[in-house]
């Protein structure tokens, strides 16, 4: 596509459930991020992938949250048992391998955990 | 050490006038230091980048201004108009790592 995708564009769960966010990266890029964005916050890292590989997965906040990348291309992040303080903005990112700095960010998805 | 700190959180400047936002970082190790632009309910966009061996770097009405020695970097927007009004994050990260460290954002309203 002509630019990152995500889906849902809103989510609101009740405390206690698991979600999925889904991001759907530029077209060749092999590189994919996931950034949380809490209200009036700026972006905080969350995971990076290469491929279907996460290299650095240490912005992950707890066991709660996972994610996955399948085929190189579409990647899922996961939240278990969501908390109140889960809701924020889940951006996600993608760039060319060679050029990781130039990351294209997708709308996010605005996750309100009731 | 990982911290990129911004300045101002909130700008209001005439139409025309020059918007003026400041990051600062500790870790030596960033070797790259790009600005976003954010409008309400849309992601980040990039706006311009710089890495350390530049002084300065200059797109259309954009400038950012790198001072290494004292670890901080800033945006200028210049011939400020109300279309620019958005909220603008600094951020900072070492190459290949594929991870940037957003400062807290500035939001800036540009009157007419």
């Amino acid at each position: 596509g002509a630019g990152v995708s995500q889906s849902p564009s809103n989510k609101v769960t009740e405390k206690g459930k698991d979600v999925e966010l889904r991001c759907d990266p530029i077209s060749g890029h092999t590189a994919l991020y996931w950034y949380r964005q809490s209200l009036g916050q700026g972006l905080e890292f969350l995971i990076y992938f290469q491929g279907n590989s996460a290299p650095d997965k240490s912005g992950l906040p707890s066991d709660r949250f996972s994610a996955e990348r399948t085929g190189g291309s579409v990647s899922t992040l996961t939240i278990q048992r969501t908390q109140q303080e889960d809701s924020a903005v889940y951006l996600c990112a993608s760039s060319r391998a060679g050029l990781k700095e130039t990351q294209y960010f997708g709308p996010g998805t605005r996750l309100l955990v009731l | 050490q990982q911290q990129v700190k911004q300045s101002p959180q909130s700008l209001i400047v005439q139409k025309g006038g020059i918007s003026i936002i400041n990051c600062a970082y500790e870790n030596t190790a960033f070797d790259y230091f790009p600005w976003y632009q954010q409008f309400p309910g849309k992601g980040p966009a990039l706006l311009i980048a710089i890495r350390p061996d530049v002084s300065e770097k200059k797109e259309g009405r954009f400038t950012i201004s790198f001072n290494k020695s004292a670890k901080q970097f800033s945006l200028h927007i210049m011939d400020s108009q109300p279309g620019d009004s958005a909220t603008y994050f600094c951020a900072a990260s070492i190459s290949n790592t594929g991870k940037l460290i957003f400062g807290q954002g500035t939001t800036l309203q540009v009157k007419p």
